[in-house]
């Protein structure tokens, strides 16, 4: 049974900061992996896709990357911005179409 | 192009009441999908719609939770009776084939 673990839980910054959130998960045998991010109140933001056959992906100063046979994504975020402060969430596809959800991690950007 | 929608964005009723949900999902969106974020729990999966036909509905958690998708277009998920353990944010998603799932605001339940 696919497992999704999020660390750290919760990630205090100052702004300006390079910063990197994990994700891990049990099962290898995923078609894609995606990061979202989840404003207080909000719906879910979809922020980068990676599928199974890639290694990373890139949006602006996001960066995702993933490595299927360790089970690891990790999601970079350059120069954090008091905008960033979110919660950021992975989520894996697998064979049943499913996306099987991290519990989170729930950012502060400090000004 | 609209996202997305989902209808109501709150909803607030008592135990042992019926509610109804409703996703209207991107145009031309031929997989539609339901999740759920109870109180202090990871999101997960409830059903899987390709056009109007179930596709996998294995996390549905009892019968008291009946989803329709009529024509293939929009969506809904009626809980009746409702309990207290229904409480939580409901998330729609859709897909173009098998790929990247785009998600409506939620659905915000609370059942007292």
């Amino acid at each position: 049974k696919q497992e999704v673990t999020q660390i750290p839980a919760a990630l205090s910054v100052p702004e300006g900061e390079n910063l990197v959130l994990n994700c891990s998960f049990t099962d290898s045998a995923i078609y894609n992996l995606q990061w979202f991010r989840q404003d207080p109140g909000k719906g879910l933001t979809s922020l980068l896709l990676i599928q199974s056959s890639q290694r990373e992906q890139t949006s602006g100063r996001l960066n995702a990357s993933l490595d299927k046979s360790s089970g690891r994504s990790t999601l970079y975020i350059a120069a954090s911005q008091p905008g960033d402060s979110a919660t950021y969430l992975c989520a894996v596809r697998d064979s049943n179409y499913q996306l099987i959800w991290g519990a989170g991690t729930k950012l502060i950007i400090k000004p | 192009e609209a996202g997305v929608t989902q209808f109501p964005s709150h909803s607030v009723i008592e135990k042992g009441q019926t509610v109804t949900l409703r996703c209207d999902p991107i145009s031309g969106h031929d997989n539609l999908y339901w999740y759920r974020r109870v109180m202090g729990k990871e999101i997960k999966f409830l059903l899987h719609f390709v056009k109007e036909s179930k596709q996998d509905e294995s996390g549905m958690p009892n019968n008291r939770f009946l989803a329709e998708r009529t024509g293939g277009t929009y969506s809904t998920l009626k809980v009746q009776p409702a309990e207290l353990e229904d409480s939580g944010v409901y998330f729609c998603a859709s897909s173009q084939v098998y790929n990247e799932q785009f998600f409506g605001p939620g659905t915000r339940l609370t059942v007292l």
